[in-house]
């Protein structure tokens, strides 16, 4: 158990409207990630974290916004939902030993 | 261009035989890691086997292999006797070291049946 959380696990939201993804961290890993799975595209990136305050996008960033305020948390925020981002979001992590991410149970966002 | 490649959309193997899913990888990097994961209808992404760059022996996990040609830039992973709980989508993924910080690609996955 990798100790990561996401919330909400299901959302569905307006056109419009903006959303806060969270998710959250039991062990101060340093990188966090997000991704959003759609079928046909596998998961893609879309911002991701390697430490407070320091973020970097990803291949499908546009529309998205993130925040890192502490260690724990890594927030994904769609400013104006827009039915293109109506997806599977899930979140990452990177342990300090070693390679391999581990992932969250993942959010379904469907923006009507 | 760094990719991942996954040509195997669907497949289908009899239980308890064995299936080898494809997954073919670009980079010039010569540091990289090449992952599996599984996802069952759950949803969930469980993370199955690693292999690194420079391991020069192939990874094993269980039932799970990982078929490493560097020369052939493939990672394929064998699942050796297949069971009916296998039934699930699998991702190639790749780790990359660029700019200072770590980053991941995947496949778009293969998705295997496996028939009893």
């Amino acid at each position: 158990d990798a100790g990561i959380t996401q919330s909400p696990r299901h959302k569905v939201t307006e056109t419009g409207t903006p959303v806060t993804l969270r998710c959250h961290q039991t062990e101060n890993h340093r990188y966090m990630y997000w991704y959003r799975q759609d079928p046909g595209h596998g998961l893609r990136l879309i911002h991701y974290s390697y430490g407070v305050k320091d973020t970097d996008k990803g291949e499908v960033s546009d529309g998205y916004s993130v925040s890192r305020s502490k260690t724990e948390d890594f927030l994904l925020t769609l400013e104006s939902a827009t039915s293109s981002q109506t997806s599977v979001y899930f979140c990452a992590i990177r342990p300090g030993l070693g390679d391999t991410q581990y992932f969250g149970p993942g959010t379904r966002l469907t923006v009507l | 261009a760094q990719k991942i490649t996954q040509t195997q959309p669907g497949m289908f193997v009899q239980e308890k035989e064995a299936v080898t899913l494809d997954c073919t990888y670009d980079t010039s990097d010569p540091s990289y890691g090449l992952f599996w994961y599984k996802q069952p209808s759950s949803g969930e992404m469980i993370f199955l086997i690693y292999q690194g760059s420079y391991d020069q022996q192939n990874a094993t996990e269980g039932r799970y292999s990982l078929n490493f040609q560097k020369a052939r830039k493939s990672a394929n992973l064998v699942i050796s006797a297949s069971q009916l709980g296998d039934s699930a989508m699998y991702f190639c993924a790749m780790r990359l070291y660029t700019s200072g910080t770590y980053k991941y690609i995947f496949g778009t996955g293969t998705r295997l049946k496996v028939l009893a």
